[in-house]
């Protein structure tokens, strides 16, 4: 098993620009997550997806950031237009079942930094 | 507003000795918790988990232990090694929320020193 797959690892970019992040969940897995890291906030769920839909956004900062999963093996995240404090890592994660949460597995990262 | 709470953002042990990591929650409302673990350019991985009916539970090395009164749980590695240097996250999930979310806290750096 390949575990959960991002890419980029690292995006550099200047400010204003479109920024796209991607992963690949862990097959057979019917809940992808998208988190942020950040000294300041530590790990914080952006949205999460159930079967391809998504079921809770509250955590998506502002218009800016997208977030599609257009089938099991594939989902997104956008950030349009970018600026310098979108800087951060952002994890993408997947899990197999609904209740408790320790079957998170998690992807190794995209390291964006916004100039 | 921070709900699960880590005011340690590093800590430095002996090789052989206790590490404990500590973490507090405000909401009331969560009723069970994780540890995770995360090494450079990886993602977290999970390492035990506590539910709110209990108040220790115990892997090897690892036993977290939970206050529900004090909103208060902590994890002990006895013997720290130096492969347990990592940064450790506590997270926290509510019942009610069908126990998909997890909200993180900002980690704690634990190095261990040889």
């Amino acid at each position: 098993d390949a575990g959960v797959i991002q890419s980029p690892r690292h995006e550099v970019t200047e400010m204003g620009q479109e920024v796209t992040l991607r992963c690949k969940p862990i097959s057979g897995h019917d809940y992808l997550f998208w988190y942020r890291q950040t000294m300041m906030r530590g790990l914080e769920l952006l949205i999460y997806f159930n079967n391809n839909v998504p079921i809770d956004d509250s955590g998506m900062p502002e218009d800016r950031f997208s977030a599609k999963m257009p089938n099991a093996s594939f989902s997104t995240l956008k950030i349009q237009p970018s600026e310098p404090r979108d800087s951060a890592v952002y994890f993408c994660a997947s899990s197999h079942r609904a209740g408790r949460t320790d079957t998170q597995y998690f992807g190794p990262g995209t390291r964006l930094t916004v100039l | 507003d921070q709900q699960v709470k880590q005011n340690s953002p590093s800590l430095s042990v002996q090789e052989g000795r206790i590490s404990i990591l500590n973490c507090d929650y405000t909401n009331s409302m969560f009723d069970y918790f994780l540890w995770y673990k995360k090494y450079p350019a990886e993602g977290p991985t999970f390492l035990i988990s506590i539910s709110s009916i209990k108040d220790k539970n115990e892997d090897g090395r690892f036993t977290v232990f939970l206050n529900k009164s004090a909103k208060h749980l902590s994890l002990h590695i006895v013997p720290s090694q130096p492969g347990d240097s990592a940064v450790y996250f506590c997270a926290a999930s509510l019942s009610n929320f069908g126990n998909e979310k997890l909200t993180f806290g900002t980690g704690t750096r634990l190095t261990i020193i040889p």
